[in-house]
Formats: structure tokens, sequence, C-alpha cells
């Protein structure tokens, strides 16, 4: 089945410590998006990627950063996670058309300690 | 700035019964509407979209109505069923390739 993929489900990393998440999809979508959802909150868009453009969020920390090397992978790098980062990070892909929607993978759950 | 407000928590409907769900928006560039659900510990999943140009949109169990003046649209499920119970997301898109989502709406369904 065509799907996004997200590893790892949970991660732990230390304060202070780099950390990366993945997303592979086979959908072979144009766009591809990182979200980050804390409790209670709306998911919030951090950066996202059509085809090989990188767009960033004005208000995404320079803490965060984000590679697609090839249509099917994105990573997520957080070079010196703090306590406040904390969340849940959802990936997402888009055909780039239509009003279909995105395509979710099932998310990263990161804890910092 | 919240463009898109989903402005109950949460929602306890019993089973059997119709749930509603609102979402209302403040941009008036958005031309289309999404519903998304989500399962603790999952990523949402679409459930059901609509555009600007039209004012309902229904698959199965689920319609989603739309008032462009009232800068406002709705998701009614009915019958409601317990596997219903979940967080359920709006989000609005525009002529950008991004979504605005709002804080969710937990619905829980009882027997």
């Amino acid at each position: 089945d065509a799907m996004v993929i997200q590893n790892p489900r949970y991660q732990v990393t230390q304060f202070g410590k780099p950390v990366t998440l993945s997303c592979s999809q086979t959908l072979n979508h144009n766009v591809m998006y990182w979200y980050q959802q804390k409790s209670s909150q709306a998911p919030k868009l951090l950066f996202h990627y059509y085809d090989k453009d990188f767009n960033n969020e004005a208000d995404t920390p320079d803490n965060f950063q984000s590679r697609r090397p090839n249509t099917s992978f994105c990573f997520l790098d957080i070079r010196s996670p703090g306590l406040g980062d904390a969340a849940m990070y959802l990936c997402a892909t888009w055909l780039g058309q239509g009003i279909s929607g995105y395509t979710f993978g099932s998310g990263t759950r990161l804890t910092v300690v | 700035d919240q463009q898109v407000k989903q402005n109950s928590p949460s929602l306890s409907v019993q089973e059997g019964r119709i749930s509603i769900l609102n979402c209302d928006y403040t941009n008036s560039m958005f031309d289309y509407f999404l519903w998304y659900k989500k399962y603790p510990a999952e990523g949402p999943t679409f459930l059901i979209s609509i555009s600007s140009i039209k004012d309902k949109n229904e698959d199965g169990r689920f319609t989603v109505f739309l008032n462009k003046s009232a800068k406002h649209l709705s998701l009614h499920i009915v019958p409601s069923q317990p596997g219903d119970s979940a967080v359920y997301f709006c989000a609005a898109g525009g002529n950008t390739d991004k979504l605005i989502f709002g804080t969710g709406t937990r619905l829980q369904v009882f027997p």
C-alpha cells in the first residue's frame, strides 16, 4: 500500500543532543511537510518542500532544519533540542494539485529529557 | 492569529445521534476546506473536503456544510458510532500549497 512512513514512532533524546526524524513516502507526491503538534494545539507547519524547493515558515526556529535528498525521503533535524521541543512531529505529503488534502504519517512522538 | 478556529475542544454524543462539529475561519481567500480525523498515537487521516464553490458535500454518514458569508463550516456525522470517537481537525487551503489547521475537537460517542 502506498503510504507515508515515519521513523521512529517514539524518540527520546537528551536536552541539547541532536536528533533526526525521518519520513518516507511511496506516493510519489511532490510536496512534503513537517508539522509540530503539541497537546490541544493545532498542527503547526515548520517547513515544506515543493519538489526540491525548500519553504521555511517565518516563525520556525533556526534549531529546526530539514533535508530532502530525493522525492521519497525527508528528514527533520533538531540541532539542540530543548524541553519545549517535546511534541508530536507529523510528516505529510501532497500531490501538489487537487483538494484531496494531505496524507499523513503516523507521527513521531519526541520526548526530551 | 488563528485563521481557523474550532471553539469547542470537546463534544460528547450518544451513539445513533447526530454529531455536529463546527469550524470558523477568518481568511476569505481560503477556497477549500477539509476535515481530518485523528486517533491517539496516529497521524490525521483525511475524511471529507469541500470546495468554496459548493455549500454541501456528502460522503456516507459524513456531510460538510459551508456558509461562506458567515465564514463557517460544520461536519455532521449521522448516525454517530463509537468508532467515530477521535479528534477532528478542520483545515483550510487557498492559493498556496499550505493547509492551516484548527485546534481540533475531541468527539466522544458513548453507547
